[in-house]
């Protein structure tokens, strides 16, 4: 059973393009995010949801906007690709709080913008 | 702000002992975490720590120092399949919420 998935796992586009990646996890887990991974493997926090609702929102450009239509699930739509937008971006989850809360990492998804 | 450092890169031989070492600054510190990356994969949890001292899992032991801001990570009698990236990450909540920092993460060659 796989605990968070995301698809696609590779993405290749135009610049200028409208792209989304979806994401669901089986857990039951609260809180969601997404995370970006540039070339030189740098994790670094886009958003968080938890039970559906905005909590972080690290300063990324409004081309990006994620959606929650549930707890279990958390869809990233992005405008206007740009050349920068390359990147391996990953869902993961976690329980919003608790002894361990680790958070668990889908599979990822590579997006090259030609 | 928050900031975590830790090497870029380390090699070491099958069967030694590495220890990865990882600082931090935060004022909103609620546990550290490492994770294991191989290549073209996700992130996989190995360890957490939130008092201070040694959280010990097989081969993997973790270590915190809250008042150093430092943890480490070791690896014992490591093998080829250990060659990976070894991220350092703090869940922190000095927005009001939790979220998960990461450093840069120490790419790990094991050699034969």
């Amino acid at each position: 059973d796989t605990a968070v998935s995301q698809t696609p796992k590779y993405l290749v586009t135009q610049m200028g393009n409208d792209k989304s990646i979806k994401c669901e996890q089986n857990l039951g887990h609260d809180t969601m995010y997404w995370y970006k991974q540039d070339s030189k493997k740098f994790l670094k926090i886009m958003f968080s949801y938890n039970n559906k609702e905005l909590i972080i929102n690290e300063t990324v450009p409004n081309r990006f906007s994620p959606k929650s239509p549930d707890k279990a699930h958390l869809n990233l739509h992005i405008n206007s690709l740009e050349l920068g937008d390359s990147a391996v971006y990953f869902c993961a989850s976690s329980r919003p709080q608790g002894a361990q809360a680790e958070a668990f990492f889908g599979q990822g998804t590579r997006l090259t913008v030609v | 702000g928050q900031n975590i450092d830790q090497p870029t890169e380390m090699t070491a031989t099958e069967g030694a002992i590495v220890q990865i070492n990882c600082t931090y600054q935060t004022s909103g510190f609620n546990g550290l975490f490492w994770y294991q990356q191989h290549a073209g994969e996700a992130p996989t949890f190995l360890s957490y720590n939130v008092l201070d001292g040694l959280e010990e899992k097989g081969r993997f032991s973790s270590f915190l120092s809250r008042s150093k801001g430092y943890s480490y990570l070791l690896l014992k009698e490591l093998q080829m399949k250990d060659s990976a990236s070894y991220l350092c990450a703090v869940r922190d909540t000095t927005s009001g919420t939790y979220k998960y920092i990461f450093g840069t993460g120490t790419r790990l060659k094991v050699l034969a």
